[in-house]
């Protein structure tokens, strides 16, 4: 069974901190991962992808992967109250005839207090 | 990027009854998926609806509960059959492209069976 697993939360934090939400894979053979935002009631949202191992940074978000450790996190900086959300980890590839679709994490609901 | 249409954006339907949801792209895509999200769940991939063939449905979800369509490379249709409550969900189209690239999803279709 190919998992995707993400501490549910809630993660609470102040206004300006740094948010850390984690996610790790269960098959070695995953070869693209992504972080989607869902706001309660609305569809998921791209917000970032990441192939390689390393960081990427786009604006105030960083990704991180750790391929040997099957690890992707992500960093959102100076936290606002608008990022308040549910934070969906998703892995694509490698999952034999159903390459190309996504397997998504449970998400772990995401609370920036003013 | 592309434009993901759905509709309809919400129904409630009587138990026995079918629904059809359709998805609809303003560019040619390689992939189409339907998922459904369940209350306060993460989520779950139906089928990947195959271009010109029959759909290919995940562990757990058949054709006759969910028939599929995709005539071309810019629209696909689900239907919800013989509904019941347990069916009351949200139903996702995503569209990708052949390779290592994100995927965007429709606004959602919020189903309540009644």
């Amino acid at each position: 069974q190919k998992e995707v697993e993400q501490n549910s939360g809630p993660l609470s934090v102040p206004e300006g901190a740094i948010a850390s939400l984690n996610c790790t894979y269960s098959d070695r053979g995953s070869q693209s991962f992504f972080w989607y935002r869902q706001y309660s009631g609305k569809s998921p949202e791209l917000i970032m992808f990441i192939y390689s191992n390393g960081d990427k940074e786009d604006g105030r978000f960083t990704a991180q992967l750790n391929k040997a450790s099957q690890y992707v996190s992500l960093l959102i900086r100076d936290s606002q109250p608008s990022d308040s959300a549910t934070y969906l980890c998703a892995v694509k590839g490698g999952y034999g005839g159903s390459q190309g679709n996504l397997i998504f994490g449970k998400g772990t609901k995401l609370s920036v207090k003013p | 990027s592309a434009v993901i249409s759905q509709k309809p954006s919400r129904d409630i339907c009587q138990r026995g009854t079918s629904l059809t949801i359709q998805c609809q792209v303003d560019s040619q895509v390689t992939m189409m998926f339907w998922y459904r999200q369940q209350p306060g769940q993460s989520l779950t991939l139906i089928a990947t609806a195959n271009q010109g063939s029959e759909a290919t449905y995940e562990s757990g979800f058949v054709i006759d509960k969910f028939p599929i369509s995709r005539p071309n490379l810019t629209f696909s249709t689900l239907t919800v059959s013989n509904m019941s409550p347990e069916d009351s969900s949200i139903y996702l189209c995503s569209v990708s492209w052949q390779g290592n690239t994100e995927a965007f999803f429709g606004q959602g279709t919020r189903l309540t069976v009644v």
